[in-house]
């Protein structure tokens, strides 16, 4: 199993739609998370960080689930400048250094 | 500038030349990585620096890669002998001390090696 995995997409929506992506991890010890957003060749930015259950930021919410070893990132009421890759990173554990990202989701939403 | 700034933006080399691409953190994080990121995927580790010690090389792909951060602050990463396959952007970030705070990221050097 992949450290970080997410589903690639292109997810395509409609604005004003609601859109959900997964994240899943494999290192059980993992306590906190990072969602990134990243434009076309641009560098990642922080959207939201995610510490316990879960987190909400006006239309953003993500949520973590420790027994399925995954979080999620709920978009509602999407606007065009949403488009963007969506990445989520996984913080080093107690020993290491690096931090991990998944391969991120690709939204696009269309007037 | 207050953020992480990269130097070049872009990089044109020959097959088989060497390079050398800059970073330059937000003053005072101590944490520097380089990560590379390949078109269409997420960005993947390359090394880690805590001030001017390389605490994490495991990701660097071959020994043509190097990195250096002697005093603490600007980070270069070299790659010698380059290959169509380095071809990539590479991204500079920085954190402060504490382990799990957010990363910060330069715009990159988008490498071609033709």
């Amino acid at each position: 199993r992949k450290e970080v995995e997410q589903d690639p997409g292109p997810f395509n929506v409609p604005e004003g739609a609601t859109v959900a992506f997964n994240c899943t991890y494999s290192n059980s010890a993992s306590q906190s998370f990072f969602w990134y957003r990243q434009d076309c060749r641009k560098e990642p930015k922080l959207l939201m960080s995610v510490y316990s259950s879960g987190n909400e930021d006006g239309r953003f919410t993500a949520q973590l689930n420790r027994a399925s070893q995954y979080i999620s990132l709920l978009i509602r009421d999407s606007k065009l400048s949403d488009s963007a890759t969506y990445l989520c990173v996984v913080p080093p554990t107690s020993g290491t250094y690096k931090y991990i990202f998944g391969t991120g989701t690709r939204l696009k939403v269309l007037a | 500038g207050a953020g992480v700034s990269q130097s070049p933006r872009y990089k044109v080399a020959k097959r088989g030349q060497d390079v050398a691409l800059r970073c330059d953190p937000i003053s005072g994080h101590v944490s520097l990585f380089w990560y590379q990121q390949a078109l269409g995927q997420g960005p993947e580790f390359l090394t880690y620096f805590q001030n001017e010690a390389q605490l994490d090389k495991s990701g660097l792909p071959s020994d043509r890669f190097f990195a250096e951060r002697p005093e603490g602050s600007v980070s270069t990463l070299k790659i010698q002998r380059t290959q169509q396959e380095d071809s990539a952007v590479y991204l500079c970030a920085s954190s402060p001390w504490e382990q799990g705070k957010q990363l910060f990221f330069g715009s990159g050097t988008q490498l071609s090696v033709l």
